[in-house]
């Protein structure tokens, strides 16, 4: 079964409407997440670390105030889309190490297609 | 820095036939992780197989196999038996510990299985 949870799967917003896509770890704790965006037919782009109890570390050229992330808890960290455009429309995914060294498996969240009008 | 070079857009395969998808790497991380992901239409990301750098034998899944070659830094994934079902976009993926853990993905390849 899953073990990263991710809402919604799909959501359609109006231009200048903020939306939030929250990742759930479901049976272990994850001290860091990372959120990527991924264009149709395009591989994953990181856009941020989400650090449990700490700011997130964004990749250069994201946008922090368009791009909130916010990790309230061990089990879950948030990305909220601020003033969402229809070039923000993108498919987001969020994965979470379940535990162990930096180089073991990345578990990923189902995905969020976001669609602004 | 850490780079996954895809260079299979696009491949076909017979139903029932074996498929091997290329992955070249480059990291100057002693220790690391390789991953092969698969990604149907749907969107999900589903783990396939993983092998670590120090890791003296291939990784085997089921019907999967990563073909590790360290000194020429390649991790081809082989896909036995090939099924209508395997129709997806596969990723080839990277972690080492001087990267905080992030992972470096391939340009995917998309592999469509004929009947």
């Amino acid at each position: 079964g899953a073990v990263v949870s991710q809402h919604p799967s799909w959501v359609i917003c109006k231009s200048g409407t903020s939306v939030k896509i929250e990742c759930r770890s479901l049976d272990f704790q994850a001290t860091t997440m990372f959120w990527y965006r991924q264009f149709p037919k395009q591989s994953l782009m990181l856009m941020a670390t989400s650090n449990e109890g700490s700011k997130a570390t964004y990749e250069q050229g994201v946008e922090k105030d368009k791009f909130l992330i916010n990790h309230a808890s061990l089990t879950l960290s948030t990305l909220t889309v601020t003033s969402a455009h229809p070039e923000d429309s993108s498919f987001y995914i969020c994965s979470a190490p379940k535990s162990g060294p930096n180089t073991g498996e990345l578990f990923f969240g189902e995905g969020s297609r976001l669609t602004v009008l | 820095a850490q780079k996954i070079t895809q260079t299979q857009p696009g491949m076909f395969v017979q139903e029932k036939e074996a498929v091997t998808l290329d992955c070249t790497y480059d990291t100057s991380d002693p220790s690391y992780g390789l991953f092969w992901y698969k990604q149907p239409s749907s969107g999900e990301m589903i783990f396939l197989i993983y092998q670590g750098s120090y890791d003296q034998q291939n990784a085997t899944e089921g019907r999967y196999s990563l073909n590790f070659q360290k000194a020429r830094k390649s991790a081809n994934l082989v896909i036995s038996a090939s099924q209508l079902g395997d129709s997806a976009m596969y990723f080839c993926a990277m972690r080492g510990n001087t990267n905080a853990g992030k992972s470096t993905f391939g340009d995917g390849t998309t592999l469509t299985v004929k009947p």
